[in-house]
């Protein structure tokens, strides 16, 4: 049964700073990981899919990293801003299904 | 990306009352996704909905507790029946691209007294 753990929990960091949020997944043999992003009380935005045969994508600040093998990927905010304030989820898609198992999601501070 | 509108975005309920919520999407679909978010909690996936299909439930999930109609390929609604405080969520449905990427609509936050 796949599992998605997300470490840390919650971050806070002062504006301007680099910053890595981590997922991991239990089951390497995954379709593909999404990134999103969820204000409290709101929807999700996706941020960035990754393809189980693709190892990064990049929109803007954000860089997504994908190791299958080791079962990790990483979330990478570069110059975090007081708006990059937010949960982030990170969702791994079963390999022959359109289901998606989220993990526990890292909770973001940045402060002004 | 599609775009999803969720009716209602908030609601306030009784135990024992049903609440039905509707999802609308911009573009044709063929699955669309339930999920449910217990306070302070991750999203866990309800049923998955296919157009002229009976839904597909998830462990923990009955089709009675948790009916959802998917009449046509752009609507779909989940009734939350005979609701308990432990209902108390937020419910998101969503959309899966051709390349699976999901498309989340806004969510409908529900409390139930």
């Amino acid at each position: 049964k796949q599992e998605v753990t997300q470490i840390p929990a919650a971050l806070s960091v002062p504006e301007g700073e680099n910053l890595v949020l981590n997922c991991s997944f239990t089951d390497s043999a995954i379709y593909n990981l999404q990134w999103f992003r969820q204000d409290p009380g709101k929807g999700l935005t996706s941020l960035l899919l990754i393809q189980s045969s693709q190892r990064e994508q990049t929109s803007g600040r954000l860089n997504a990293s994908l190791d299958k093998s080791s079962g990790r990927s990483t979330l990478y905010i570069a110059a975090s801003q007081p708006g990059d304030s937010a949960t982030y989820l990170c969702a791994v898609g079963l390999t022959g299904t359109y289901k998606y198992i989220f993990g526990t999601g890292t909770r973001l501070k940045v402060l002004a | 990306s599609a775009v999803i509108s969720q009716k209602p975005s908030r609601d306030i309920c009784q135990r024992g009352t049903s609440l039905t919520i509707q999802c609308q999407v911009d573009s044709q679909v063929t699955m669309m996704f339930w999920y449910r978010q217990q306070p302070g909690q991750s999203l866990t996936l309800i049923a998955t909905a296919n157009q002229g299909s009976e839904a597909t439930y998830e462990s923990g999930f009955v089709i009675d507790k948790f009916p959802i109609s998917r009449p046509n390929l752009t609507f779909s609604t989940l009734t939350v029946s005979n609701m308990s405080p432990e209902d108390s969520s937020i419910y998101l449905c969503s959309v899966a691209s051709g390349r699976n990427e999901q498309f989340f609509g806004p969510g409908t936050r529900l409390t139930v007294l």
